[in-house]
Parts: C-alpha cells; sequence; structure tokens
C-alpha cells in the first residue's frame, strides 16, 4: 500500500526557517515526481513545488520562488520542503504527493502537516 | 501564469445534476484534472485526461472540456457528494501545476 507520511509541521516565528519531511513507502520512490501542495485554512489548494525522480530538476510555484526549497533523499525515501523567511501566508496545511506518470495527476496524497507561522 | 476560475458554490437537489465549470484561456488545449476534497480529508483524484474516471470512482462523475471551459458534471447526486472540487492544469510555459480555486459542492 502506498503511503506518504509528512512531519516537520508546528508552530514557527515570522522569519525563521523550517523542513518538512514526508516519508515514502509502498512503491519505488525513486521514480516518480514528488510534489508539495499546501492548502491555507479555509482556502484552496495551492502547488508549491515538484521534484523529479533523481532530484536533478525541480520547479516552483512564483509565489514561493527562492523561499522554498524542496529536496529529495531516494535511499531514505523521503521528501523534504525547506521554508525560509516564514511569513503568515505560510501558514497552512502542507501535503506530500505523488505525481502520476505522463500528467495524469496527483494520484497519492500524504495527510498533510500544519505549519502555523506566528508574528 | 495561468489562471483557473471556479464559481465558489454550487447548490443542487438530491437527484439532480450539478455541473461545475472551470474557466481558463483556451483550457481546450489542455489536460484537465479533478479533485474531490471532503472535510478533514486530503484530495483525492477523481478524473484525469479531461474525462477519465480513476479506478473506483463513481460513473455520475464525468468530466468535458472545449474551448475555455472545462467542466465537471455529477448526475443524480446524492448527499455523499457534497465536497470541495478543484479542476487542475499542467501550464507548460513557466512549468507550473495551477488549481482553480475550487468550488464548494452542496446538496439542498
Amino acid at each position: 500500500e502506498v503511503q506518504l507520511v509528512e512531519s516537520g509541521g508546528g508552530l514557527v516565528q515570522s522569519g525563521g526557517s523550517l523542513t518538512l519531511s514526508c516519508g515514502a513507502s509502498g512503491f519505488t520512490f525513486s521514480s516518480f515526481w514528488m510534489h508539495w501542495v499546501r492548502q491555507a485554512p479555509g482556502k484552496g489548494l495551492v502547488w508549491v513545488a515538484r521534484i523529479n525522480g533523481d532530484g536533478s530538476s525541480s520547479n516552483y510555484a512564483d509565489s514561493v520562488k527562492g523561499r522554498l526549497t524542496i529536496s529529495r533523499d531516494n535511499a531514505d525515501n523521503t521528501l523534504y520542503l525547506q521554508v525560509d523567511s516564514l511569513r503568515g501566508e505560510d501558514s497552512a496545511v502542507y501535503y506530500c504527493v505523488r505525481g502520476g506518470v505522463a500528467s495524469s495527476g496527483f494520484d497519492k496524497w500524504g495527510q498533510g502537516t500544519l505549519v502555523t507561522v506566528s508574528s | 501564469s495561468y489562471v483557473l476560475t471556479q464559481p465558489p458554490s454550487v447548490s443542487v437537489a438530491p437527484g439532480e445534476t450539478a455541473r461545475i465549470p472551470c474557466g481558463g484561456n483556451n483550457i481546450g488545449s489542455n489536460s484537465v484534472l479533478w479533485y474531490q476534497q471532503k472535510p478533514g480529508q486530503a484530495p483525492i483524484l477523481v478524473i484525469n485526461y479531461n474525462s477519465d474516471r480513476r479506478s473506483g470512482v463513481s460513473e455520475r462523475l464525468s468530466g468535458s472540456n472545449s474551448g475555455n471551459t472545462a467542466t465537471l458534471t455529477i448526475s443524480r447526486v446524492e448527499a455523499g457528494d457534497e465536497a470541495d472540487y478543484y479542476c487542475q492544469v499542467w501550464f507548460s510555459p513557466s512549468a507550473q501545476w495551477v488549481f482553480g480555486g475550487g468550488t464548494k459542492l452542496t446538496v439542498l
């Protein structure tokens, strides 16, 4: 069974940094693009970043470029998202998501980890 | 960047048909995906490649895409269909995935 389990969320101060982790199991992790999607409380889904299977290529949403860094460790089946210079607008549930083959969509989602930025 | 526009809410009576539009500039030339999200849960992919239902998804859900509007249609709506629905496309010029703002389906 495919499982994606996020961790690392919590209450953080504005201006600070944090790193979210996502442990993957039940599939060949290195064969899939992986994504982070966030959702502010009561708001819609926002794609923030993606990384290819071997970690050599990544893309970001315009709204987060320069502050977020996506990475992965295929030996450990783990996806990461580092968020720097935290702002109130970064408060959200962050979902770790597996990309399906050939742009077939985001076929597996974790349950998400909540990040709350305090001023 | 590319913008997808959805109405914030759609309401239908049980047994009726719900249509949830997703507007975008020449969206008909893109492959559209649809997600369903129930309260407190992660989203699930229900439709990909404009109209292909994922395994296990009710046949009452269908998708279409032409011109500047893609549409998710839910026939014979049931109380269990109440959820937020999001459209999504891949915008290749900027190598970004884009979600619509989401539509809350209410069953009256």
